[in-house]
């Protein structure tokens, strides 16, 4: 199972949106509205952001969103603040009843 | 408040297995429609999905690692285990445990993860 393909990193000012994409198969992310998103800051436990594409966690700011195309499935964060600088990844359910991750994004907010 | 903890040899050297243990508590591992996972992230990489677990038993693995990786659970201690054979420097990683909520792309909570290093 390949890794989903995300964009290494990205960048963006406070108050902006920005948009990190996530791009998989029909297998994968193509195939199922099974897609998560998570943030994680180096030495912590990764945190939930979106979940079965669109949904959002309780307690999760709703500047965080997520949506599916085909098979590429997006995070958009909205009004960018420095605490969201951070790693990102995207999951997916597989067509072998497995998971697979993304290879992460790191967000840079300047 | 459900909390995952890893723990385990941090140092494993090349060719020896790696054991790790998720220890569960707030909750109890045995609760129905929750599956119990291992994902670890080696150094600059992505997260890395390796397997889970329901509490009857029941498993799924990664299919590039199925070969070396064996979870287990232990309901008594609500405790799953991670056995990962014949490592090489690139399982070096940090493994996180995690709960997935079946029916759904839910992983979480998450555990702090913990490094383990294969070196000699």
């Amino acid at each position: 199972q390949s890794a989903l393909t995300q964009p290494a990193s990205v960048s963006g000012s406070p108050g902006q949106s920005i948009t990190i994409s996530c791009t998989g198969t029909s297998s994968d992310v193509g195939g199922y509205n099974y897609v998560s998103w998570y943030q994680h800051h180096p030495g912590r436990a990764p945190k939930l952001m979106i979940y079965d594409v669109s949904n959002r966690p309780s307690g999760v700011s709703n500047r965080f969103s997520g949506s599916k195309s085909g098979n590429t499935a997006s995070l958009t964060i909205s009004g960018l603040q420095a605490e969201d600088e951070a790693d990102y990844s995207c999951s997916s359910f597989t067509s072998s009843s497995t998971w697979v991750f993304g290879g992460g994004t790191k967000l840079t907010v300047l | 408040q459900l909390q995952l903890q890893e723990s385990g040899p941090g140092l494993v050297k090349p060719s020896e297995t790696l054991s790790l243990t998720c220890t569960v508590s707030g909750g109890s591992i045995s609760s129905n429609n929750y599956y119990w996972g291992w994902i670890r992230q080696p150094p600059g990489k992505g997260l890395e999905y390796i397997g889970t677990i329901y509490y009857s038993g029941s498993t799924h693995y990664n299919s590039s690692l199925r070969s070396r990786v064996t979870i287990s659970v232990d309901t008594s201690k609500n405790q799953f285990s991670l056995k990962l054979s014949s490592v090489t420097a690139a399982d070096t990683a940090v493994y996180y445990c995690a709960r997935h909520e079946g029916g759904s792309s839910i992983f979480g909570p998450w555990g702090q993860g913990t490094l383990v290093t294969v070196s000699s």
